[in-house]
């Protein structure tokens, strides 16, 4: 089986740039999705495929891709930004199996 | 616009079978995996399974004794049933629409639509 890793805490100052890195096996096969998860509300999608953005989803969100590891890049972070952010695939060893991140808590400072 | 709407019991005693549906409105039924995915308290996301249009299912290794996930494409639902719960159990239960995106140079799957989550406490 494979599973993916994040780190558990990241801070930014408000309007610099944050970067939340994601690693595991699964990534050398698909691309990760991201997803941004504020208290008491259902996870929202913000980066899938290669670089892909939902409507709605400001540009400052970003992601990218290399070799095992994903990284969603927010350029400027915004105080709304503070959320749990969650990466995910499909598991490259069983195509029939989900893998979830631990998820990174991210403080704007 | 895409919505999912859920429901179940948010209550349950130990040994008792745990049951949600979520009714899918908008969008393609038959295109999409539609999958239940949980959340303990203060803790991360957990994918319990999926199913597709025709009823073909994955569950997750660790839970798949005790977990069915059906549908009812009449209906555009799909249900959750786990048996013999646990304070183990306890969490927000979330449903949500799966895609699959299989090409020449890109795998990838994402979930773009959730429902609103359901909070279920077992407890004696």
């Amino acid at each position: 089986s494979s599973e993916l890793t994040q780190d558990p805490a990241v801070s930014v100052a408000l309007g610099q740039t944050v970067r939340i890195t994601c690693q595991g096996d699964s990534l050398r096969s698909y691309y990760a999705s991201w997803y941004q998860q504020k208290p008491g509300q259902a996870p929202i999608l913000v980066i899938f495929g290669k670089n892909n953005r939902p409507s709605g989803i400001p540009d400052r969100f970003s992601g990218s891709n290399s070799g095992s590891r994903a990284s969603l890049t927010i350029t400027g972070a915004q105080a709304e930004d503070e959320a749990d952010y969650y990466c995910h695939s499909r598991d490259n060893s069983d195509y029939h199996r989900v893998v979830f991140g631990g998820g990174t808590k991210l403080t704007v400072l | 616009q895409v919505q999912l709407q859920q429901w179940g019991a948010g209550l349950l005693k130990p040994s008792e079978t745990l049951s949600l549906t979520c009714a899918v409105y908008g969008g393609s039924f038959t295109d999409h995996y539609w999958t239940w995915i949980r959340q303990s308290p203060g803790k991360g996301l957990e994918w319990i399974g999926e199913i597709n249009h025709s009823g073909s299912a994955n569950y997750n290794p660790s839970l798949k004794s005790r977990v069915t996930i059906s549908v009812d494409t009449s209906k555009n639902q799909f249900s959750l049933e786990v048996r013999s719960v646990t304070a183990a159990d306890t969490a927000v239960y979330f449903c949500a629409r799966g895609n699959d995106i299989v090409t020449t140079y890109d795998l990838y799957y994402y979930f773009d639509f959730w429902g609103q989550g359901t909070l279920v406490t077992v407890s004696s």
